[in-house]
């Protein structure tokens, strides 16, 4: 049973544009919700993370948007980059354990 | 040298083969763990040490053996493996807070890419 779906699989997006992944989790004890951005043959590197307790979490070009009631987080990346491209994983843990679940990832390519 | 080290970054053996993979940390983190990343599934948590502890073991097979002599160092033993093992094995640390926080962030490594023939 997957408990962090993740979607779309593969995003392109023109250069300038507004890239958006979106999430949806089922454990109601998940308390914390990064953001991992993975280059090739690079490992994931945290990019941005949130708690539920704001439904918003801006840094630069890139915003978390938290819905609680509908268990549904999302990443958006503004003026999308050629230097964004990269795949994103979601996840999300529970408050004192140390095992984050991850998504399935998501392919993201900025065209010029 | 900084953040979290993996070798080989490449791997190649046969099913009766034994090797192992290094990970190694730089950031006084007093937890690591191991990850397998496989095409169009989501990392999969392997093994987890906290303070040279084991504290996770995801049903991984026996074929997998992992080792943390210290806080920097974790290994990865691996014999007589399967085609399917084939995939990205990540190191990552973290500095775990006691209950009721939420620690820092994993640090991953680049990985090693393994293929199993």
């Amino acid at each position: 049973q997957q408990q962090v779906k993740q979607s779309p699989q593969s995003l392109i997006v023109q250069k300038g544009g507004i890239s958006i992944i979106n999430c949806a989790y089922e454990n109601t004890a998940f308390d914390y919700f990064p953001w991992y951005q993975q280059f090739p043959g690079k490992g994931p590197a945290l990019l941005i993370a949130i708690r539920p307790d704001v439904s918003e979490k801006k840094e630069g070009r890139f915003t978390i948007s938290f819905n609680k009631s509908a268990k549904q987080f999302s990443l958006h990346i503004m003026d999308s980059q050629p230097g964004d491209s990269a795949t994103y994983f979601c996840a999300a843990r529970e408050v004192g354990n140390e095992k984050l679940t991850f998504g399935t990832g998501t392919r993201l390519t900025i065209i010029p | 040298e900084t953040g979290v080290t993996q070798t080989p970054r490449h791997l190649v053996m046969g099913m009766t083969n034994k090797k192992s993979l290094k990970c190694e940390q730089h950031l006084g983190h007093n937890a690591m763990y191991w990850y397998k990343q496989s095409a169009k599934k989501p990392l999969e948590l392997m093994f987890v040490y906290s303070l040279e502890e084991r504290v996770e073991n995801n049903s991984v097979p026996s074929r997998f053996s992992p080792e943390c002599p210290n806080s920097s160092h974790l290994f990865l033993h691996l014999h007589t493996l399967q085609p399917e093992d084939s995939a990205l094995y990540l190191c990552a640390s973290s500095q775990e807070a006691p209950r009721a926080d939420y620690g820092s962030p994993l640090h991953f490594g680049n990985g090693t890419r393994l293929t199993v023939t």
